[in-house]
């Protein structure tokens, strides 16, 4: 079975700060895909990175950042310098290599204060 | 990127009726279509799989005499939510699977949603 666990329900920043989303996963699965997903006020989902099960590399887009741990199951999203414009609902999300079993997290909203 | 349209962004309509959601993918072709639903402060909960030219898959809970799918084309999926009630109401979100490349580097894009009120 899978499982996406986005612990942190609701977090709350004032501008410029740094916050972390985290996002710890279950899967049976060898090969998987990791997505993280924005989904501001408007509601339309919008697509932040995707990364398969066999690149443990980090990465870094602009303020965005996210480390991938397989040996912990965690796939934490980070992002520098909080503006009011990254107020969201954040979901990270797991899909298997092959089949479309695209399960969601619970999502964590963020505000970002001025 | 390649673009799901939703049609209609919202709607609301009286109990007992029924509604009609469109999703096209507009440059792309998509043999699979998926429709989740998202109530209000919560996650997105995988309904059905839509294949063209085939009956709908329904994840577990989902009745499927209530939320008719037709995925008639490779560009078109609707969802059509018969005899509407007020716990119907909902947000619903499309996602198509552009196939080139293979299965296994498919990519899924959503559509930008439709909300539905049931009065």
């Amino acid at each position: 079975a899978q499982k996406v666990t986005q612990a942190q329900t609701e977090i709350s920043v004032v501008e410029k700060e740094d916050v972390t989303l985290d996002c710890v996963y279950e899967t049976r699965d060898t090969t998987y895909y990791l997505f993280w997903y924005k989904q501001p006020p408007s509601g339309e989902l919008v697509f932040l990175i995707r990364r398969n099960s066999f690149d443990e590399q980090n990465e870094i887009s602009g303020r965005y950042s996210w480390n991938f741990q397989k040996s912990t199951s965690s796939f934490n999203f980070t992002i520098t310098a909080s503006q009011v414009v990254d107020s969201a609902v954040y979901f990270c999300a797991l899909r298997p290599y092959n089949n479309n079993d695209m399960r969601f997290g619970a999502g964590t909203r963020l505000t970002v204060k001025p | 990127g390649a673009v799901v349209s939703q049609h209609p962004s919202r709607v609301i309509c009286k109990s007992g009726t029924s509604v009609k959601i469109e999703c096209r993918s507009l440059d792309f072709q998509a043999t699979t279509m998926f429709w989740y639903r998202q109530f209000p402060k919560q996650s997105l909960m995988l309904m059905a799989t839509s294949n063209e030219g085939s009956k709908a898959t329904y994840e577990q809970g989902v009745e499927k005499d209530k939320f008719l799918i037709n995925h008639a084309s490779l560009t078109l999926s609707t969802l059509t939510v018969t005899s509407a009630h007020p716990e119907d109401s909902s947000f619903y979100i499309c996602s198509a699977r552009d196939l080139i490349g293979g299965p296994t580097t498919y990519e899924q894009y959503f559509g930008p949603g439709t909300r539905l009120t049931v009065t």
